[in-house]
């Protein structure tokens, strides 16, 4: 059963800094690439972040990208997010997903809260 | 960057009825889109890829279609359990983008 669990949210004040982790089971980790995916309360669905699975790719949505870096240890099974200069409107439920081919997510984690609040 | 552009944003139907959800691309993403069912407080989850390829374990009321710029979520006939939100997702061109949402409420 493939099984993507999320830790690391929490509450960070604003100009702050926080790492998201996956850890993922039930498939060869390394032969997936990966995506987070973000959702603001009361919002819809906001890509945030895609790596291949030898992290050859990499990618960030305009919003992120200078502030964010996305990387993962495929000897771990592990994807992970590190989020620098934390703003408000960062504060969000962070997905990680499994990515089935073309981008396009098919399994996702349950989500981990962060709040940007001072 | 590629805008999709979901309708209605909001539908109410009773069970039964046949339910229909549009997604209209900015420019031609081929077949590259996925429809996505989220409930309050969980998870996406995976309907349909490709357009029209149904997931493993989604029930058969659940179709999908379209090409280019314009993508059709159907389901035939309404069930309790269908009730919820649904997304759809271009992954043609970073960045990756998303619908606003179509949220299927009880009539």
């Amino acid at each position: 059963e493939v099984q993507l669990v999320e830790s690391g949210g929490g509450l960070v004040e604003p100009g702050g800094s926080l790492r998201l982790s996956c850890a993922a089971s039930g498939f060869t980790f390394s032969d997936y690439s990966m995506n987070w995916v973000r959702q603001a309360p009361g919002e819809g669905l906001e890509w945030v972040s895609s790596i291949s699975s030898t992290s050859t790719y990499i990618y960030y949505a305009d919003s992120v990208k200078g502030r964010f870096t996305v990387s993962r240890d495929n000897a771990k099974n592990s994807l992970y997010l590190q989020m620098n200069s934390l703003r408000a409107e960062d504060t969000a439920v962070y997905y990680c997903a499994r990515v089935n081919g073309h981008w396009l997510e098919d399994y996702w984690g349950q989500g981990t809260l962060v709040t940007v609040s001072s | 960057d590629i805008q999709m552009t979901q309708s209605p944003s909001s539908v109410s139907a009773s069970v039964g009825d046949r339910v229909t959800i549009t997604c209209r691309a900015s420019q031609g993403i081929s077949s590259w889109l996925a429809w996505y069912q989220q409930k309050p407080g969980k998870a996406p989850n995976l309907l349909i890829s490709a357009a029209s390829s149904l997931q493993s374990g989604v029930p058969s009321r659940f179709s999908g279609s379209g090409s280019g710029t314009d993508f059709t979520l159907t389901i035939s006939s309404l069930q309790p359990e269908d009730f919820a939100t649904y997304y759809c997702q271009q992954a043609n061109t970073f960045p990756l983008t998303f619908g606003g949402g179509t949220k299927v409420a009880i009539k």
